[in-house]
């Protein structure tokens, strides 16, 4: 049983183009985020939900928009698509918004822009 | 502004050797902090949360320790085995925010 699920795993595009990756959580958590871990791994948050309400929207160009349709999914969108967006991209839940608690991560998408 | 650091960045050692993984941090007012472990091509999985309330947190083998005054956590692996090779993450939860700021990572090899 897959905890967090994400969509697609690999991601191979040209500049320009707009994409979406998506995530979905079984675990019942009220609490999702979007992570980027860059070619030297460091891993940055970029946006968190809770229950559908955005709660973390970091410094994040505005060609990056997530979606949450309900609180078991949490999709990304990119628009315009630019070679700095190579990256690995995680999403993870977590049980309550106000508390940072224990995170579950999906098992990534790797975006590559040629 | 939370600043995260891992040192050492990478880590060879024996099978069965007790090893010591630091992360250091630079604002002590802290929620929590979890310790990672990533595979290489996988996502992260939590190993242990230590609340800033605690000193430190066992799971197995494992031991997480955390001084908030000194900004500092470890991580003690005991009897190290090659199944252990990974990267190490260490990730602090600053009080007020809902985000965990992640540390810079420790690859660690045990050799057979």
């Amino acid at each position: 049983d897959t905890a967090v699920s994400q969509t697609p795993k690999y991601l191979v595009t040209q500049m320009g183009n707009d994409k979406s990756i998506k995530c979905e959580q079984n675990l019942g958590h009220d609490t999702m985020y979007w992570y980027k871990q860059d070619s030297k791994k460091f891993l940055k948050i970029m946006f968190s939900y809770n229950n559908k309400e955005l709660i973390i929207n970091e410094t994040v160009p505005n060609r990056f928009s997530p979606k949450s349709p309900d609180k078991a999914h949490l999709n990304l969108h990119i628009n315009s698509l630019e070679l700095g967006d190579s990256a690995v991209y995680f999403c993870a839940s977590s049980q309550g918004g106000a508390r940072l608690e224990t995170q579950y991560f999906g098992p990534g998408t790797r975006l590559l822009v040629l | 502004k939370q600043e995260v650091t891992q040192i050492p960045a990478a880590l060879s050692v024996p099978e069965g050797e007790n090893l010591v993984l630091n992360c250091s941090f630079t604002d002590s007012a802290i929620y929590n902090l979890q310790w990672f472990r990533q595979d290489p091509g996988k996502g992260l999985t939590s190993l242990l949360l230590i609340q800033s309330s605690q000193r430190e947190q066992t799971s197995g083998r494992l031991n997480a320790s955390l001084d908030k005054s000194s900004g500092r956590s470890t991580l003690y692996i005991a009897a190290s085995q090659p199944g252990d090779s990974a990267t190490y993450l260490c990730a602090v939860g600053t009080s007020g925010t809902y985000k965990y700021i992640f540390g810079t990572g420790t690859r660690l090899k045990v050799l057979a």
